[in-house]
């Protein structure tokens, strides 16, 4: 499978959990983008990563949210202390630059997160 | 004014009719564009990019208006299985290139039979 892989697919967590969610992007890609969406609205940009490199996050990216691509390979999102508000599709998306290959925007099938 | 403003819809069209969605965008200085389709709990997958001199592919046409930051998407002879919501996508830029896409909210489409 060449394409973009979340995991886990589906997450029931009590509120003030932890949750951590892992994106495996196209190996080919250096960008890789984390995406929300909840029921009705489009995806709304959360962060963004060139190789290992964090280089823009979202106001909507508060304290308790943390991302990291160590290696400018996979990524992780946290996200400490859940509330009933984080409940959301979490989305990962990978591509390369303009003018470097094929130029593109893949999604992974996110990760639907579920705070009770 | 949001980034990129969508109706939601839903609209609701027959089979074989064609259909017309628009959406416009704020920041004048986007330079790329595109439609995506969303199904139900399903991730978004590209569907089309939108250049100025308006582009076709089957039976999907985009058009691009710059002056007026206007997108549209037409469907001719819509089936059952474009049933779905399509986002208009305008990717936003650094000085360092492209660095993610703005979503509209999406327009939901039922085709009836």
């Amino acid at each position: 499978d060449t394409g973009v892989s979340q995991d886990p697919r589906h997450k029931i967590t009590k509120r003030g959990q932890n949750v951590t969610f892992r994106c495996d992007p196209i190996s080919e890609h250096n960008r890789l983008y984390w995406y929300r969406q909840t029921l009705g609205q489009g995806p709304e940009f959360l962060t963004y990563f060139q190789n290992e490199a964090q280089l823009e996050k979202s106001r909507l990216l508060s304290d308790r949210f943390s991302a990291e691509r160590p290696k400018g390979s996979f990524s992780t999102l946290e996200i400490q202390r859940t509330e009933q508000g984080d409940s959301a599709m979490y989305l990962c998306a990978s591509s390369s630059p303009p003018g470097q290959g094929e130029y593109g925007y893949t999604f992974g099938s996110g990760t639907r997160l579920t705070v009770v | 004014r949001k980034e990129v403003e969508q109706d939601p819809g839903p609209f609701n069209v027959p089979e074989g009719a064609t259909v017309a969605f628009n959406c416009t965008y704020s920041n004048s200085a986007s330079q790329s564009f595109f439609w995506y389709r969303q199904d139900c709990r399903k991730e978004p997958k590209l569907l089309m990019s939108v250049y100025s001199s308006g582009n076709e592919d089957g039976r999907f046409t985009a058009q691009l208006n710059r002056a007026s930051q206007y997108i549209s998407l037409l469907i001719r002879d819509s089936k059952l299985s474009d049933s779905a919501t399509y986002l208009c996508v305008v990717a936003r830029y650094s000085g360092g290139g492209a660095d993610g896409l703005t979503f509209g909210k999406g327009t939901h489409l039922i085709i009836q039979p």
